[in-house]
C-alpha cells in the first residue's frame, strides 16, 4: 500500500523554527511535495524535492533522503500567518500522475 | 498572475441527483486533476486527466464519476447520482508538468442532502 506519515500537529511561537516530518511508503516514488492550506482556503504548493538535499525558498526549505523515504520542511522565522496545515505528497511512479497527500500537520503559531 | 478557477463555490444538491463541477485550469497548463477533502481530512486523488484522457483514478472514482473537457478551456466532474459520502470540498488542480507544482483552485463545497 501506499502511505504517508506526518505529525498531527505542531506548536512553536512567533520567529522561532519548525521542522515538519515526512515518512512515506509507496510502491513508487517520483518526488516529494509541500501544500501549505490554510482554513477553508485551497492547498496553495510549497516545494518540490526528486531528489536527495535541500531546497531552500525563501524561509521555507525542504529536504529529501530517498534512501530513508524521508523528508522535512523547515520553516524559519515564524510569522502568525503561518498558521495553517501543511501537507506532504508524493508523486506516485506510474504514469498517470497520482498525487498522494499525507493527512496533514497542523502548526499553530503563538505570540 | 494566471489562477485555476472553479465554479459554483458551493452546490446543495438532493441525494441521488446529478452534479457538474466546473473548472477553468491555467491556460497554458497540460494536466489537470480533481481532488476531494472532506472537512478536516486530507486531501484525497480522484482523477488525473492528460491529452484528452484519463490518465489515472483513484479507488473512489467509480462509475459514478466522470471527468470531461468539453472545449479548450473548461474542465468537468460529474457525478451521476449522488450519495450523502459525496458531501466534500472538490478541487481542480492543474499543472504545466505532470504531478510536479499543482496550482489549486478555490474548491466547490458540494453538500447532498
Amino acid at each position: 500500500g501506499q502511505s504517508l506519515e506526518q505529525p498531527s500537529e505542531v506548536t512553536a511561537v512567533e520567529g522561532a523554527i519548525v521542522q515538519i516530518n515526512c515518512t512515506y511508503q509507496t510502491s513508487g516514488f517520483y518526488g516529494l511535495s509541500w501544500y501549505q492550506q490554510h482554513d477553508g482556503g485551497a492547498p496553495t504548493f510549497l516545494s518540490y524535492n526528486a531528489l536527495d538535499g535541500l531546497e531552500e525558498t525563501g524561509r521555507f526549505s525542504s529536504f529529501l533522503s530517498r534512501s530513508d523515504s524521508y523528508g522535512y520542511l523547515l520553516l524559519q522565522e515564524l510569522q502568525m500567518k503561518d498558521s495553517a496545515s501543511y501537507f506532504c505528497a508524493v508523486r506516485d511512479r506510474g504514469g498517470g500522475f497520482k498525487t498522494i497527500f499525507g493527512a496533514g500537520t497542523r502548526l499553530f503559531v503563538k505570540a | 498572475e494566471p489562477e485555476v478557477t472553479q465554479t459554483p463555490s458551493h452546490q446543495v444538491t438532493q441525494m441521488g441527483q446529478e452534479v457538474i463541477l466546473r473548472c477553468v485550469p491555467i491556460s497554458n497548463h497540460l494536466y489537470f486533476y480533481w481532488y476531494r477533502q472532506i472537512l478536516g481530512q486530507k486531501v484525497e486523488f480522484l482523477v488525473s486527466f492528460y491529452n484528452n484522457e484519463i490518465s489515472e483514478k483513484s479507488e473512489i472514482f467509480d462509475d459514478q464519476f466522470s471527468v470531461e473537457r468539453p472545449d479548450g478551456s473548461n474542465f468537468t466532474l460529474k457525478i451521476r447520482s449522488t450519495k450523502l459520502e459525496d458531501s466534500a470540498m472538490y478541487f481542480c488542480a492543474s499543472s504545466a508538468q505532470g504531478g510536479d507544482e499543482q496550482f489549486f483552485g478555490p474548491g466547490t463545497r458540494l453538500t447532498v442532502l
